[in-house]
């Protein structure tokens, strides 16, 4: 079965600070992998999705991810978080052939403060 | 327009009642889910549809049952509330393509049993 670890519960940053969220997947297989974003009493929002190809991906808002296979990792980054930015982030997973369910991470609360 | 929409957006009620919180998509996916956010903020995937069929169905009590009439719509009947069952509900739908495909999440219904 598949499971996915998010190691910071909350995180607490500066505005233009760098942000680092972890993500960490237990799978046999290959897996597709996500990124969503909640901000205050909204709905999940797609940041970024990985498949195949180059393990470095871009999002939107200025997020990105890498892929580090050997790590089972997905770590998601910003260069210079915004106040805006301000929302709950989660890594999701999911089974690499066809539409299967999103197995998700308890989620990292980002907290950016002016 | 709305992608997914989900009605109620909040829904208060007492225990042993039951319920229904529909879900409607605009998208044409053949593929609609539900998942289950709790007071943690945790999300898990609770059904999933393919057109009109049921394909997952998670360790969910049997007093949940999702209803398909359409491709375009998954309600979810719950029988007899119970205060467990106070949670965020997230309906969600994907294409069924052979591709990677993004889960696009409705708005959330937040269900307080009392």
């Amino acid at each position: 079965a598949q499971s996915v670890s998010q190691h910071n519960h909350h995180v607490i940053l500066s505005e233009a600070a760098s942000l680092e969220l972890g993500c960490n997947y237990s799978y046999g297989g290959t897996v597709n992998l996500f990124w969503y974003v909640q901000y205050p009493g909204q709905h999940l929002q797609l940041l970024l999705k990985y498949f195949s190809g180059d393990p470095l991906v871009k999002g939107i808002k200025g997020f990105e991810a890498e892929f580090i296979k050997s790590k089972f990792s997905f770590n998601l980054r910003k260069p210079s978080v915004q106040w805006s930015d301000t929302a709950e982030y989660f890594c999701a997973v999911n089974a690499w052939s066809g539409n299967t369910p999103l197995v998700f991470g308890k989620g990292t609360r980002l907290s950016v403060i002016a | 327009d709305t992608a997914v929409s989900q009605t109620p957006k909040y829904l208060v009620t007492q225990m042993g009642n039951d319920k229904s919180i529909k879900c409607e998509q605009n998208l044409g996916h053949d593929t609609m889910y539900w998942y289950k956010q709790d007071s943690k903020k945790f999300l898990k995937i609770m059904f999933s549809y393919n057109n009109k069929e049921l394909i997952i169905n998670e360790t969910v009590p049997n007093r949940f049952s999702p209803k398909s009439p359409d491709k375009a719509h998954l309600n979810l009947h719950i029988n007899s509330l119970e205060l467990g069952d106070s949670a965020v509900y997230f309906c969600a739908s994907s294409p069924q393509t052979e591709l990677v495909e993004t889960q696009y999440f409705g708005p959330g219904t937040r269900l307080l049993v009392l």
